[in-house]
């Protein structure tokens, strides 16, 4: 039921970009990006709930492609507060159950 | 704001013990899940729960059981305790949702459970 998210790990120096995909082997819906700083609860960054639809968070926004059952997050001239462990996630079957994806974890420095 | 609370930030047990996680949700949601967290494996679900008495499965169910007598508080029990539940365990809440519905979920800190 797992998404499965790659890269598992990508360090970055400062503003440079990255790419984080989250592929399904399920029927994805809707699809969340949440973001974990280290010791920290992870926090929500945004919902993609069409197919097509991109959507932006200042200088980090995401793709959904609902028939390759895939969504890419992007993250652009990245800063050192970026850094942490991405995570995709989505409701499957009548919805309330809540899948996370395998995590990338993101390491910017300066 | 959301606030979920998580009763232990740091537990050590000792294997074979019983113990409970206990979380508290302030928002009146639905949902409540408890996932467990690992390096390289993300957050995999054990159990969740989307009214008061009622519970389903998740992933990694064994070893687990839960209980949610009240809207508020999940509980997430390890009957008897291994040294591979070592692990951190995170709880969620959420408004009730469909495939396609804009209901975020809200995190606890979580509880690092060491197992020895």
């Amino acid at each position: 039921q797992q998404p499965v998210q790659s890269p598992q790990a990508v360090i970055l120096r400062e503003g440079e970009d990255a790419v984080i995909n989250c592929s399904s082997s399920k029927a994805l819906y809707s699809v969340h990006w949440y973001r974990q700083k280290h010791g920290e609860a992870p926090v929500f960054l945004m919902i993609l709930l069409k197919g097509g639809e991109q959507k932006g968070h200042e200088k980090i926004s995401a793709s959904f492609n609902e028939k390759k059952q895939q969504s890419s997050l992007y993250l652009t001239a990245s800063q050192l507060s970026y850094s942490g462990t991405y995570f995709c996630g989505t409701p499957v079957n009548t919805g309330n159950q809540f899948y996370f994806g395998t995590g990338t974890s993101l390491t910017v420095i300066p | 704001d959301v606030k979920v609370t998580q009763s232990s930030r740091y537990l050590v047990k000792r294997t074979g013990e019983k113990v409970f996680l206990e979380c508290v949700q302030d928002m009146d949601h639905e949902n409540m899940f408890w996932y467990r967290q690992d390096p390289g494996l993300g957050l995999r679900l054990i159990y969740f729960s989307y009214d008061v008495k009622m519970k389903e499965k998740g992933d990694i169910p064994e070893g687990y059981s839960v209980s949610r007598e009240k809207k508020e508080r999940f509980s997430l029990i390890l009957e008897s305790a291994s040294t591979n539940q070592t692990s951190m365990y995170l709880c969620a809440s959420s408004l009730i949702q469909g495939r396609r519905t804009n209901e975020k979920l809200f995190f606890g800190s979580g509880t690092q459970l060491s197992v020895l």
